[in-house]
This record gives C-alpha cells, sequence and structure tokens, in this order.
C-alpha cells in the first residue's frame, strides 16, 4: 500500500516558469513533510520540509503548501532554473513518544526537467 | 556534502553472497536509517537505529540486519543475495527527536 502518492511522474518547465509538484497522504499519524531533491549519482538533499500546525512555508524559491484537512501537500518552484532539473520526492514520518522519529516514507518520485 | 560518509560506493557480487555496506552518520548524529532504491520499489526504509540500538523497522527482508557500533556508525549486511537485491542503499543520520535526516550518496550493488 502506497502511502504518499505524488504528480505528476515526470514535469516539463520552461525557465522561469513555476514547476508545481502534488503529494496525497493517508495516514493520519504522519507529522513531518519533507522534500527532498536528488541529482544522478547523488544522495537525497532536503530542500524544505513542514510540519502540519502551519499552512505554508517559504525558503527562497521553494514553497511548501500544506492542506491537512485534505491529506495533501504541494511544492512550488518559482522562477524555476535549468540546475533545479532533478528528480524530487516528498515523503512523510511521524513523532513517537519520548523522541525520535520513524523513517520516511516516500512517493515514487517527480522527475523534473527545466528547459532553458 | 552532508556529512554522511558510505562505503564503498559500488558493489558488485554475485547470487548467495553475503555483503557488508557501511555507514558513518554526521558528527553529533545519533540516529541512523537505511533506505534500499530501485526503479520498481521506489525509496524504501529500512531500520533505523538509535545510539545503538534498533528504533523502528520498515520494510526489511530477514536475509538483511543491521547494527550500530559504539562509535555510532552503522553496518547493513546483506546476505544470501538475489538478483532482486540490485539497487542502491543509502544511508540517512540524524539528531533524534529532530529531524531532518541527512542521506549520503549512497551504495549501488549490482548482482550478477
Amino acid at each position: 500500500q502506497q502511502q504518499v502518492k505524488q504528480s505528476p511522474q515526470s514535469l516539463i518547465v520552461q525557465k522561469g516558469g513555476i514547476s508545481i509538484i502534488n503529494c496525497a497522504y493517508e495516514n493520519t499519524a504522519f507529522d513531518y513533510f519533507p522534500w527532498y531533491q536528488q541529482f544522478p549519482g547523488k544522495g537525497p538533499a532536503l530542500l524544505i520540509a513542514i510540519r502540519p500546525d502551519v499552512s505554508e512555508k517559504k525558503e527562497g524559491r521553494f514553497t511548501i503548501s500544506f492542506n491537512k484537512s485534505a491529506k495533501q501537500f504541494s511544492l512550488h518552484i518559482m522562477d524555476s532554473q535549468p540546475g533545479d532539473s532533478a528528480t524530487y520526492f516528498c515523503a512523510a514520518s511521524s513523532s513517537y513518544s519520548g523522541g525520535g522519529a520513524d523513517g520516511l516514507t516516500f512517493g515514487k518520485g517527480t522527475h523534473l526537467i527545466i528547459q532553458p | 556534502d552532508s556529512g554522511v560518509t558510505q562505503t564503498p560506493k559500488h558493489l558488485i557480487t554475485a547470487t548467495g553472497q553475503r555483503v557488508t555496506l557501511r555507514c558513518s552518520p554526521r558528527s553529533g548524529d545519533l540516529s541512523v536509517y537505511w533506505y534500499q532504491q530501485s526503479l520498481d520499489q521506489g525509496l524504501q526504509f529500512l531500520i533505523q537505529y538509535y545510539n545503538g540500538e534498533e528504533r523502528a523497522k520498515g520494510n526489511i527482508l530477514e536475509r538483511f540486519s543491521a547494527q550500530q557500533f559504539p562509535d555510532l556508525h552503522s553496518e547493513l549486511n546483506l546476505s544470501s543475495l538475489e538478483l532482486g537485491d540490485s539497487a542502491l542503499y543509502f544511508c540517512a543520520s540524524s539528531v533524534v527527536g529532530d529531524q531532518p535526516q541527512h542521506f549520503g550518496d549512497g551504495t549501488r550493488l549490482s548482482i550478477l
């Protein structure tokens, strides 16, 4: 059972445009939602993350929008650049009492291409 | 550079064999996570250790095991290898009770 559904699978955006990737989750115990960027031959690198107590978080050109009632969250990349071409993963995890957090449940990834 | 070091970068072996993958977490991180990335399954959480003790289990096969040593480095042991075990194996570390998880660059395992 896929607990985090990510779309689209691939995305082509013109330079300067807005890239939008969406994710939906099922497990209401999830309380941490990060987005990772992965380049070929490299490990996933954290871009930005959000917790359910806020509906939006912005860091530079990257924004997460979070809708708790719909159990959906999305990544917006403003002014997309060719260097942003990579695979993007949404993820989710839940904390547990006593501290610590569970492993991340990842979406299937979105292959983003920014055309010059 | 995430600060998480994984060795080796590449590993080629045959079916039925056993291999050990090594991970050194970021300085100060007590928790280590192992993930498997394959084309069909995507990125899947395998197992988590905190300060030497197993903390959480994901989709880890019984043929796979891990441990975290007193110096906090971790090893993932894969035995009775099958063709389907060919994948990228990532280690991540974090300060327990506070995300985020920082990933190494992985070990690419190829089973011939």
